[in-house]
């Protein structure tokens, strides 16, 4: 069956553009999540979505991002006015329910210039 | 803070052999944990996990070893081959967190 995709695979961009980045999870997964990973660590936490709502913002690093999931499935990460500390891979994860395994997408590589 | 982290940031291996990848956490609230494989521009790959409630389990090749006593958990690869290498992660959760605190990883690098 599809796993988890995302797109763009990679966006380069110029300090202080409009990003986003989109994550279509396994179908009827009700739990959506962000992480970053940058180069030699482990994905840390950004956002959790259950259902169309955002049950833990918590990780989000300040108020240039932003993600919504209007429908209860597809997901976008927007970023605005990106900064060069920006630049790492975004990726996305989903779970049948909340506390189950969450199986991740190939995640988007951002490089911001 | 509390975190969940790696002994080992390297283990290189022969084809054939075992591999035992550690990994050390400190939060005792933790009640779920599962290592994935990440392969070089790949996502993480889910392997294997385990709830605070068993000691072992085993899947097809691995076994994850949870000691709650040492807060210390193992993945053991049984006959590493040339594709088991990647970046193995543990990531741990607790009741009532949906969300995965993962340690930084350690690279296996198995030669034929």
């Amino acid at each position: 069956g599809a796993g988890v995709s995302q797109t763009p695979s990679n966006k380069v961009t110029e300090k202080g553009k409009y990003v986003e980045l989109r994550c279509d999870p396994i179908s009827g997964h009700t739990a959506l999540y962000w992480y970053r990973q940058s180069l030699g660590q482990g994905p840390e936490f950004l956002i959790y979505f259950q259902g169309t709502g955002a049950a833990d913002d918590s990780g989000l690093p300040n108020d240039r991002f932003f993600a919504v999931r209007p429908e209860g499935s597809v997901s976008t990460l927007k970023i605005q006015r990106t900064e060069r500390g920006d630049s790492a891979v975004y990726l996305c994860a989903s779970s049948f329910a909340p506390g189950e395994t969450q199986y991740f997408g190939p995640g988007t590589r951002l490089l911001v210039l | 803070g509390e975190s969940v982290g790696l002994h080992l940031p390297t283990l290189s291996v022969q084809e054939g052999d075992n591999s035992i990848i550690n990994c050390a956490y400190s939060n005792s609230a933790s009640d779920y944990f599962i290592w994935y494989k990440q392969e070089s521009g790949k996502g993480p790959q889910f392997i294997i996990d385990i709830r605070s409630n068993m000691d072992k389990r085993q899947g097809q090749r691995v076994t994850v070893l949870l000691n709650k006593t040492v807060k210390h958990l193992s993945l053991q690869i049984a006959a590493t081959q040339p594709g088991d290498s990647a970046v193995y992660f543990c990531a741990e959760s607790r009741q009532g967190y949906s969300t995965l605190t993962f340690g930084k990883g350690t690279m296996l690098l198995v030669s034929p």
